[in-house]
């Protein structure tokens, strides 16, 4: 089945830097991979998606990137603030298939310091 | 909160007993599913649906059990609690080729 691989698992950046977290899938069908933000103690909520169609996509400061070959996509996000501090969590599912299974990576703690 | 509701919020139970968790949406949305999220494993699927009485296993389903008679209820059982069950669950609910929304969170506490 597919498996979600992400990396780093914590990243320490000053404001103004920019973040990049990195994720890796295993099934090659997948193709829609969302990412989520989740603050302290409230629920993850979707910041950015992208299908297998597009190679990028930007909104505002964040910006992911997918890969088919290597089977891995990014999240960019520039000039951080100290309100981008969260975790965040990459995902993929293979949009097409009946069951719309949705595997979530391990998560990345950013933390930025002002 | 993209009518999804998640109940209870909080529960503290014994080891061996039974639990039930349930997910309730107002949206009408082919897929649900319950997650787990524990320090350092992010968040891990247990079980989830995508239809009524269509259901399937996710990545550590070993000790729960789901059921969904209903389009707007996905219910999580745990049929004898454990302590390694202490967790925050989350459940989910997604249409197709639409974003997943998760609902609050249950602390569920195994003493």
């Amino acid at each position: 089945g597919e498996n979600v691989e992400q990396h780093p698992s914590t990243l320490s950046v000053q404001e103004g830097d920019s973040a990049v977290i990195k994720c890796t899938y295993s099934d090659s069908a997948s193709n829609y991979f969302p990412w989520y933000k989740q603050e302290l103690g409230k629920r993850p909520q979707l910041i950015i998606d992208i299908r297998s169609n597009v190679g990028e996509k930007k909104d505002q400061r964040i910006a992911v990137t997918l890969n088919k070959t290597a089977k891995h996509f990014s999240l960019h996000i520039t000039e951080t603030q100290p309100e981008d501090s969260a975790v965040y969590f990459c995902a993929a599912s293979k949009g097409g298939s009946n069951t719309g299974k949705l595997i979530f990576g391990q998560g990345t703690t950013l933390q930025v310091k002002p | 909160d993209a009518g999804i509701t998640q109940s209870p919020r909080h529960k503290v139970t014994e080891t061996g007993t039974p639990v039930t968790l349930r997910c309730h949406q107002t949206e009408n949305h082919r897929y649900m599913y319950w997650y787990r999220q524990d320090p350092g494993h992010g968040l891990r699927l247990i079980h989830y649906s995508y239809g009524v009485k269509d259901t399937d296993k996710g990545e550590v389903s070993d000790g729960y059990s789901v059921s969904r008679s209903k389009t707007e209820d996905f219910l999580l059982t745990l049929e004898s609690a454990t302590s390694s069950q202490t967790s925050v669950y989350f459940c989910a609910i997604r249409g197709v080729g639409t974003e997943a929304f998760f609902g609050q969170g249950t602390r569920l506490t195994v003493v």
